[in-house]
């Protein structure tokens, strides 16, 4: 399988600090798909984002950001100004194969985010 | 919005028992995904299905099997439990990629 690595297990900021989770993937396909997940200590999957290869524009969702290079395979997520509320495991993931159809998802091992009040 | 219904939401079975877990998609959406979380591990995927047939396979143990009914919804069967089958199991659905997930099922095995 085409590996997903996040190369920081944990990370600790104070609050209102900006912070970045990399995410660098392998890949032998052209066309492919990439996630971020956020799991909360409660446990379910929260659903972040999907980019496929053929968008290489960078995404803002308020205080979220990705920035997409596939000259590098990184796809990196910055959260500015954090909260404690930010506080979970973050997943980074890729299908599979070339996405489409039910391809399933291989995921990084994922950062723990840690925000201090 | 609705989401990803799974149950039940905890299970406690004995070492060699069996064990059934359902997840109900999001309505419309017409893929079913099945992972298995470890403490303190990444999803694994296990199986997908489309339209009711078997897609994908990934690291599924022989003793694991699945489907998709006719109402889209999907059933993880798992016999001969062993003590490493203790996880989360997350059951994904998703139209055009978007995997969204259930809260998952919570199997101890004893």
């Amino acid at each position: 399988a085409q590996k997903v690595t996040q190369a920081q297990t944990e990370i600790s900021v104070v609050e209102k600090e900006d912070v970045t989770l990399d995410c660098v993937y392998e890949t032998r396909d052209t066309t492919y798909y990439l996630f971020w997940y956020k799991q909360p200590p409660s446990g379910e999957l929260v659903f972040l984002i999907r980019r496929n290869s053929f968008d290489e524009q960078n995404e803002i969702s308020g205080r979220y950001s990705w920035n997409f290079q596939k000259s590098t395979s990184s796809f990196n997520f910055t959260i500015t100004a954090s909260q404690v509320v930010d506080s979970a495991v973050y997943f980074c993931a890729r299908t599979m194969y070339s996405g489409g159809g039910a391809d399933g998802l291989t995921f990084g091992k994922g950062t723990h985010l840690i925000i201090q009040p | 919005a609705a989401g990803v219904i799974q149950s039940p939401r905890h299970l406690i079975k004995e070492k060699r028992e069996t064990a059934t877990l359902k997840c109900y998609p999001i309505p419309r959406h017409d893929t079913v995904y099945w992972y298995q979380q470890g403490p303190g591990q990444d999803p694994q995927f296990l199986i997908s299905f489309y339209e009711k047939m078997q897609s994908d396979k990934g690291s599924i143990p022989d003793r694991f099997s699945a489907q998709q009914f006719s109402d889209y919804h999907s059933e993880l069967n798992m016999s001969s439990l062993e003590l490493g089958d203790s996880a989360l199991y997350f059951c994904a659905s998703s139209y055009r990629d978007e995997q969204y997930f259930g809260p998952g099922t919570r199997l101890t095995v004893t």
